[in-house]
């Protein structure tokens, strides 16, 4: 367990339609990112929040957006969901704005996102 | 950011050690190299860090040459639950700075064989 917890764990749901996911980042950690991995791709960056505060944009299409609540979880939702919408999405936390120290990221593990 | 290549899979066997060279010909004075680990249907994991030269932990090694331009992942020992994709990050440490939020490749697919 990582301590980055992110849920559901798989999400199947047709096209059109609206989902959240949502990550709750490892105690301590201010800064949440979210990333979209696709089958046998890599790690995009979409999103990072920092303390409830959007702090960097990544590759992240308008129909997303993200946010970062007061108690530091964060939850990314996805409208308009398209057949290519389809993959992992990944969440991770780190203390700093940026990771600092040995250990940079703490990755959770994934919400899978089915869209039929 | 710094941009890394890597190769793209390698095969291996039991027992065997494995090394896989990570190039950043264009790494900055105040980044850092850190590989991460990322298993099928599972998020990365560090693995190890470094800034110069050596770097040992207890599960692999990192060399860096003075030039910084490269960095090698040693694996020890590899089995076959070391099978996974292996990604190289270069960035900078500092706070507010970008990090390497953005630099995940496509990594290098570990195979390891019995």
């Amino acid at each position: 367990d990582s301590g980055v917890t992110q849920t559901p764990k798989h999400l199947i749901t047709a096209t059109g339609q609206r989902v959240t996911l949502r990550c709750s980042p490892r105690s301590g950690d201010l800064s949440v990112y979210w990333y979209q991995q696709s089958l046998d791709q890599g790690l995009q960056f979409l999103i990072q929040y920092y303390n409830g505060e959007e702090r960097a944009k990544g590759n992240i299409l308008e129909r997303f957006s993200a946010q970062q609540f007061p108690d530091l979880h964060s939850e990314l939702n996805l409208s308009s969901l398209e057949l290519g919408d389809s993959a992992l999405y990944f969440c991770a936390s780190s203390v700093e704005a940026q990771p600092v120290g040995y250990y940079g990221y703490t990755f959770g593990s994934g919400t899978r996102l089915t869209v039929v | 950011l710094a941009k890394t290549t890597q190769p793209i899979s390698m095969d291996s066997y039991e027992g065997q050690e494995v090394n896989i060279t990570c190039s950043h010909n264009n790494i900055a004075t105040n980044d850092y190299i850190t590989w991460y680990q990322q298993f099928p249907s599972q998020g990365p994991r560090f693995i190890i860090q470094g800034y110069k030269t050596k770097v040992t932990n207890e599960v692999a090694s990192l060399f860096i040459p003075a030039d910084r331009k490269s960095s090698t992942l040693s694996l020890p020992r590899v089995s076959l639950s070391d099978t996974a994709v292996y990604y190289c990050l270069v960035g900078d440490m500092r706070p507010n700075t970008g990090g390497f939020k953005t630099i995940f490749g496509a990594g290098t697919r570990l195979f390891v064989k019995a």
